[in-house]
C-alpha cells in the first residue's frame, strides 16, 4: 500500500523558514517524480514543485521560485521541501503527492501537513 | 499558464441524480487530466487518468470523457458518498494547473 506521510509544519513568523519532510513507503520510491501541492485554507489545489526520480529534473511554481527548494533522498525513501522567506499567502496546507508517468500526473497523496505564517 | 475551468462551481443534486461536471481548458491538452474528489478535511482520491481511465477500485458510476479542450466527468447515479468537491488537474504542460473545483452538495 502506497503510504506518503509528511511532517515539519507548524507556525512560523513572516520571513522565517520551515523544512517539510514526506516519508515514503510501499512503493519504489527511486522510480517514481514526486511533487508538492498546496491548499489554503478554503481554498483550491496549487501545484507547487515537483521533482524527478532522479533529481535530473526540478520544477516550481512562479508563486514560490527562488524561495522554495525541493530535493529527495531515495536512500531514505523522502521528500523534503525547504521554504524560506516565507509569507502569509504561503499559509495552507501542503500535500507530499506521487507523480504518475513521464509528466506531472499525480495518483496518491498523502494526508498534508499545514504551515501557518503569520507574526 | 493553461487554465482550467470548471462548471459548474458549485452544484445541488439529488441521490440517485446523474451529474455531469465540465473542465475546459484554455488551450489543446491532449488527454493529460485527471479528476479528483475532496471530501471536507480529507485528502484528494484520483477518479479519473488520461481523461477517461477509471482509477483501480473507483466504483463505475464515475466515468470521464473528452479531449483536446473539454472534458467531462459524469457520476450516472449519485451516492450518499459522493457529495464532495471535484477537481480537474491538466498535466500537459509546465506548470501542471488545477481547475477551481465544483462543490457538489446534497439536495
Amino acid at each position: 500500500e502506497v503510504q506518503l506521510v509528511e511532517s515539519g509544519g507548524g507556525l512560523v513568523k513572516p520571513g522565517g523558514s520551515l523544512r517539510l519532510s514526506c516519508a515514503a513507503s510501499g512503493f519504489t520510491f527511486s522510480s517514481y517524480s514526486m511533487n508538492w501541492v498546496r491548499q489554503a485554507p478554503g481554498k483550491g489545489l496549487e501545484w507547487v514543485s515537483s521533482i524527478s526520480s532522479s533529481s535530473s529534473y526540478i520544477y516550481y511554481a512562479d508563486s514560490v521560485k527562488g524561495r522554495f527548494t525541493i530535493s529527495r533522498d531515495n536512500a531514505k525513501n523522502s521528500l523534503y521541501l525547504q521554504m524560506n522567506s516565507l509569507r502569509a499567502e504561503d499559509t495552507a496546507v501542503y500535500y507530499c503527492a506521487r507523480g504518475y508517468g513521464s509528466g506531472w500526473d499525480i495518483d496518491y497523496w498523502g494526508q498534508g501537513t499545514l504551515v501557518t505564517v503569520s507574526s | 499558464d493553461i487554465q482550467m475551468t470548471q462548471s459548474p462551481s458549485a452544484m445541488s443534486a439529488s441521490v440517485g441524480d446523474r451529474v455531469t461536471i465540465t473542465c475546459r481548458a484554455s488551450q489543446g491538452i491532449s488527454n493529460y487530466l485527471a479528476w479528483f474528489q475532496q471530501k471536507p478535511g480529507k485528502v484528494p482520491k484520483r477518479l479519473i487518468y488520461a481523461a477517461s481511465s477509471l482509477q483501480s477500485g473507483v466504483p463505475s458510476r464515475f466515468s470521464g470523457s473528452g479531449s483536446g479542450t473539454e472534458f467531462t466527468l459524469t457520476i450516472s447515479s449519485l451516492q450518499p458518498e459522493d457529495f464532495a468537491t471535484y477537481y480537474c488537474l491538466q498535466h500537459n504542460s509546465y506548470p501542471p494547473t488545477f481547475g477551481q473545483g465544483t462543490r457538489l452538495e446534497i439536495k
